[in-house]
């Protein structure tokens, strides 16, 4: 139940294309669900949030859709570029509870 | 700027071994986590603080142990490395209660020979 699953492992999008990234939770009290984007040599940093009270958020060409009823949510690059090119990990967490709960990763590879 | 930093870059210990990862946040932040990175695995969480001295298993606590002494410090300790203990070692910080943003740490390579 504490689990996210995330799809897929790797992903290959040519340049100006949209990368989509799948995760799946079990626990509907989650209730904040963050995107991190993780360079090569460096530690995952914060992307892109979203509450369960939406159904969509964007910044920029960085979109995170959600379903509640489905318990899923996904994270949209539109137009992407090279320098996307990183490993996104989806999480999950508790209302209140103070870890995050994280899904195995997406290598992402944009070609130029 | 906030920062999470990490003693090491690159460890090579051998089996046996005792080994300590030093981890320091400059943001009072009340949380401190450790998680293993491996590919395929994602992030798993071996063990979290919520205060100096608090400590708390993770998901995959065994082989590790933990020290919070400063809020601003928090180790984790290899008692007896094992070449299963092969890794990435992230540390991570946030405000307790703060709506679950982690800041990381650049990380360390451990290679246990």
């Amino acid at each position: 139940q504490q689990q996210v699953k995330q799809s897929p492992q790797s992903l290959i999008v040519q340049k100006g294309g949209i990368s989509i990234i799948n995760c799946a939770y079990e626990n509907t009290a989650f209730d904040y669900f963050p995107w991190y984007q993780q360079f090569p040599g460096k530690g995952p940093a914060l992307l892109i949030a979203i509450r369960p009270d939406v159904s969509e958020k964007k910044e920029g060409r960085f979109t995170i859709s959600f379903n509640k009823s489905a318990k899923q949510f996904s994270l949209h690059i539109m137009d992407s570029q090279p320098g996307d090119s990183a490993t996104y990990f989806c999480a999950a967490t508790l209302q209140g509870a103070q870890k995050l709960v994280f899904g195995q990763g997406t290598r992402l590879t944009i070609n130029p | 700027d906030v920062k999470v930093t990490q003693s090491s870059r690159y460890l090579v210990k051998r089996t046996g071994e005792k080994v300590f990862l030093e981890c320091v946040q400059d943001m009072d932040h009340e949380n401190m986590f450790w998680y293993r990175q491996d590919p395929g695995l994602g992030l798993r969480l071996i063990y979290f603080s919520y205060d100096v001295k608090m400590k708390e298993k993770g998901d995959i606590p065994e082989g590790y142990s933990v020290s919070r002494e400063k809020k601003e410090r928090f180790s984790l300790i290899l008692e007896s490395a094992s070449t299963n203990q092969t890794s990435m070692y992230l540390c991570a910080s946030s405000l307790y209660g703060g709506g679950g943003e982690a800041f990381f740490g650049q990380g360390t390579r451990l290679t246990v020979v």
